[in-house]
């Protein structure tokens, strides 16, 4: 089935530390997409791509980065800059830029510990 | 002011009750507009689209009101399974503009 494929689900990592979360699509989608999601707030963008080897910083890309070197693929690295990296961190696709329709991954869920 | 605002909940109501969100957006240059459901820890999915005409999905009823920036959704006959939180979605025109309420809680009791 197609579908995003996000890991790990599960994340701990001590202060100081650069983790890499992994977001694998095969809907064959051109634009990709992260958020972060905290508690009693809306998703946020960080980070998005509308095509390979070009991506675009969201609303809150301070202490993030990312690649697109392939179109399945957008992994999202969270540095030892990100001042709160505490959060679940959602991955999305679309097959076109302006239809509203995003495909979620399942979330990975990052804690510093 | 936030972009996108609701109603954080929780809203309890027993099964076979209609229930009704609202939600208000600042940006007067939105164009489209979204109900998406969120399971708890789990991943966002879109409920549906809302047109300017409204429009209805089985029990579902989404509504806009562009003069006073805000839409609505109304779920009648609620079942178990609608538990769930419900997130508000406004873009203004391509999808990196999409913009997220934090939700709106629903717990549906027998």
């Amino acid at each position: 089935d197609g579908g995003i494929t996000q890991s790990p689900k599960y994340l701990f990592r001590k202060e100081g530390q650069n983790v890499t979360l992994s977001c694998e699509q095969n809907l064959n989608h051109d634009a990709m997409y992260w958020y972060r999601q905290d508690p009693g707030q809306g998703l946020r963008l960080i980070y998005y791509s509308q095509i390979v080897n070009d991506f675009q910083k969201g609303d809150i890309a301070e202490g993030y980065s990312v690649s697109r070197e392939k179109k399945e693929s957008f992994p999202l690295t969270v540095t030892s800059a990100q001042k709160n990296p505490t959060a679940f961190y959602l991955c999305a696709s679309s097959s076109q830029t302006n239809t509203g329709e995003l495909f979620f991954g399942e979330g990975s869920r990052l804690t510093v510990l | 002011r936030k972009e996108v605002e609701q109603d954080p909940g929780p809203f309890n109501v027993p099964e076979g009750a209609t229930v009704a969100f609202n939600c208000t957006y600042s940006n007067s240059a939105s164009q489209s507009f979204f109900w998406y459901r969120q399971d708890c820890r789990k991943e966002p999915k879109l409920l549906m689209s809302v047109y300017s005409s409204g429009n209805e999905d089985g029990r579902f009823t989404a509504q806009l009101n562009r003069a006073s920036q805000y839409i609505s959704l109304l779920i009648r006959d609620s079942k178990l399974s609608d538990s769930a939180t419900y997130l508000c979605v406004v873009n203004s025109y391509n999808n990196n503009d999409m913009r997220f309420g934090a939700g709106t809680r629903l717990t549906v009791k027998p």
